[in-house]
């Protein structure tokens, strides 16, 4: 039974770049979320796919984006980086809306130079 | 504005000791705590708390919640350096599956 998988593990970006992070959830899981952990802190909500629609969003700009495809899986995009993003970035995934527990992927660290 | 507050942010004991790690909370339409172990990268999920006073056990591990006082505690007995890790605390809202995180407490065992 696979479980949630995330894609690069590591990345290095310069300001101003864009970067794409890949997820795909745990099998027979249709619900997907993205957090931003930066060092020293606890994950903080970006958002949340459903049904291929973004149903929650936290407290993130618009350069924050993401999708979600038929199969489940999900992408977060990050316009014009700041050296600010660079952080863990954990997808965590579930089944429906109903409030099912999260398992978390091993998440990318992403470096903003 | 929701929040989650862990206490103490970091703890330092010895191989055998018990560890009680503290997390209080202010959110709106409560509906579930929970408890993660997260040493390298993904957090493990470990406890989900819904009722008042009920605890949860899972080997040396476990965790009760107070509703009325808004925090749950998570109890660790006979440390091993295993348990070395940072502990979260989480709450989930209703009405949608949004989860506010504290910061964690980093728990180091030494030998």
């Amino acid at each position: 039974d696979a479980g949630v998988t995330q894609s690069p593990t590591h990345l290095i970006k310069t300001r101003g770049q864009q970067v794409t992070l890949r997820c795909s959830p745990k099998s027979g899981h249709d619900t997907v979320s993205w957090y931003q952990q930066a060092l020293g802190q606890g994950p903080q909500f970006i958002f949340q796919y459903y049904e291929e629609e973004e149903r929650q969003r936290g407290n993130f700009p618009d350069r924050f984006s993401g999708h979600q495809f038929p199969n489940y899986s999900s992408e977060l995009n990050v316009n014009a980086l700041l050296l600010g993003d660079s952080a863990l970035y954990l997808c965590a995934s579930s089944l429906g809306m109903g409030g099912g527990t999260q398992y978390f992927g091993p998440g990318t660290r992403l470096l903003v130079l | 504005e929701d929040k989650v507050v862990q206490s103490p942010l970091s703890l330092v004991v010895h191989e055998g000791d018990t560890v009680t790690l503290n997390c209080s909370y202010e959110v709106t339409n409560f509906r579930s705590l929970l408890w993660y172990k997260q040493e390298k990268k993904a957090p493990t999920f470990l406890f989900m708390l819904t009722s008042s006073g009920i605890e949860k056990k899972s080997g040396r591990l476990s965790s009760i919640l107070d509703k009325k006082e808004l925090f749950s505690i998570l109890n660790i007995t006979a440390t091993q350096t295993g348990d070395s890790a940072i502990y979260l605390c989480a709450v989930e809202a209703r009405g949608g599956d949004k989860i506010i995180f504290g910061k964690g407490t980093r728990l180091h065992i030494l030998p």
